[in-house]
């Protein structure tokens, strides 16, 4: 099984920061790797697929990069609204697997 | 646009089976692949299986390979889960979700149903 490994796990930053969350596989995935956003109580909602191509609707201070074991998600300045989890996923070879998650908190 | 409603809660007791379903509107039904994923309290997120409308073809994690099955009623668009043996750290939110044209990253997802499992 590919081992997704986020950092941080919590991350505490203020309205207007800029943050960068990391994703680590232990393989190379290609670029076949989604981020999601999650609120308590809610279904995950995709912000990026592909690595890099942001879902249709999704504000674009949010980001992807990177390929092969390593991708940031980055979001340039912190909404309220973005205080949430984030979670990496990769679709490149069943069986599909998460990263932990990363809890974004109001600093 | 594709919705995809979910049946209601359920407690059930240790060794018992859950059945949780998952109605799909608004889209063309057989073109696409529907996915499970389950969050126990507190927990991050879990892939539990998959299956093709199309093929009927499945996949599932070994840590509920043969408790586990995935199933389709396509006159009503209907995807099932059903679990069997249940134990208490099946207690979670479990999810549907519909992949993208063949690509298993999902944008649709339904509400999710609490299975709470209990003595």
């Amino acid at each position: 099984d590919i081992q997704m490994t986020q950092s941080p796990s919590t991350l505490s930053a203020s309205v207007g920061d800029r943050v960068t969350i990391t994703c680590r596989a232990s393989q190379s995935i290609n670029n076949w790797l989604a981020w999601y956003q999650q609120k308590p109580g809610k279904a995950p909602k995709l912000l990026i697929y592909k690595a890099s191509t942001l879902e249709t609707g999704v504000p674009s201070r949010f980001s992807g990069s990177g390929s092969g074991t390593e991708f940031t998600l980055t979001i340039s300045s912190l909404q309220p609204d973005d205080f949430a989890t984030y979670y990496c996923q990769q679709y490149d070879e069943f069986l599909y697997t998460f990263g932990q998650g990363t809890k974004l908190e109001i600093k | 646009q594709v919705q995809l409603v979910q049946s209601g809660a359920e407690v059930k007791k240790p060794g018992a089976s859950v059945k949780v379903s998952c109605k799909a509107s608004g889209d063309t039904f057989t073109n696409y692949g529907f996915t499970w994923v389950r969050q126990a309290p507190g927990q991050g997120l879990e892939w539990m299986g998959w299956i093709s409308v199309y093929s009927g073809n499945t996949k599932y994690t070994q840590r509920v390979q043969g408790r586990v099955a995935l199933t389709i009623d396509r006159p009503t668009t209907t995807v099932h889960l059903e679990l069997r043996s249940l134990r208490s750290d099946d207690t979670a939110i479990y999810y549907c979700a519909r992949d993208r044209g063949g690509y298993n990253f999902w944008s649709t997802w339904g509400q999710g149903t609490l299975v709470t499992v209990s003595s």
